[in-house]
């Protein structure tokens, strides 16, 4: 059964980034198939795709926070990781990392729904 | 951005009803749509996918139609563990994008 657990600082400091990381257990990361995606849902709100990344390498943001999000892979560790710089109190959220089955193409963008989930992880951003 | 209209955004319905959610595209998304239903302090669960396909392991009582850019999703009788917030995506653009989310409570 394929498991993903987020990990990471549940308080940030203003100005600073947000790092987390999402450890895959029973399959491999490097499955041709899957991308692998963040989304965060503030409290009490609705849910917002930040982006995604495939084993390759290859990197997908929204654009609503592409200055400011990068996402990496470390195949060896079958782990993805999130960095999210400049934060505010807007990025106060639950953090999720999730598989996402590649099922089309919006130019040449993958899409894809999300089959598995982390459990999530709050992540603050107070002084 | 496609935007996703759900509604209505809460209901309440007793146990064995129908309950019917719908989600409207701001534009053409074909059948890519999904559906998931979140329990409170917990992570989304997949329900359906490419808007009417349910996934493992989901009770039959859960539906959904539609293409283009209207959708339904339906509980055909309402159960007590049913309890959640329900949101629908579309993945036929990037960026990806939800719903607002339906409460769904038992009356």
């Amino acid at each position: 059964q394929l498991q993903l657990q987020e990990s990471g600082p549940g308080l940030v400091k203003p100005s600073e980034t947000l790092s987390l990381i999402c450890t895959v257990s029973g399959g491999s990361i490097s499955s041709s198939t899957y991308y692998w995606g963040w989304i965060r849902q503030p409290p009490g709100k609705g849910l917002e795709w930040i982006g995604s990344i495939y084993y390759s390498g290859s990197t997908y943001y929204n654009p609503s926070l592409n200055s400011r999000v990068t996402i990496s892979v470390d195949t060896s560790k079958n782990l993805f990781s999130l960095k999210l710089s400049s934060v505010t109190a807007a990025d106060t959220a639950v953090y999720y990392c999730a598989r996402g089955p590649l099922r089309g193409y919006s130019g040449y963008d993958p899409t894809y729904y999300f089959d598995y989930w982390g459990q999530g992880t709050l992540v603050t951003v107070s002084s | 951005d496609i935007q996703m209209t759900q509604s209505p955004s809460s209901l309440s319905a007793s146990v064995g009803d129908r309950v019917t959610i719908t989600c409207q595209a701001s534009q053409d998304i074909r059948s890519y749509l999904s559906w998931y239903q979140q329990k409170p302090g917990k992570a989304p669960e997949l329900l359906i996918y490419d808007a009417s396909n349910l996934e493992r392991g989901v009770p039959s009582r859960f539906r959904g139609s539609g293409s283009g850019t209207d959708f339904t999703f339906t509980i055909s009788s309402l159960q007590p563990e049913d309890i959640a917030t329900y949101f629908c995506q579309q993945y036929d653009n990037v960026p990806l994008t939800f719903g607002g989310g339906t409460k769904v409570e038992i009356k």
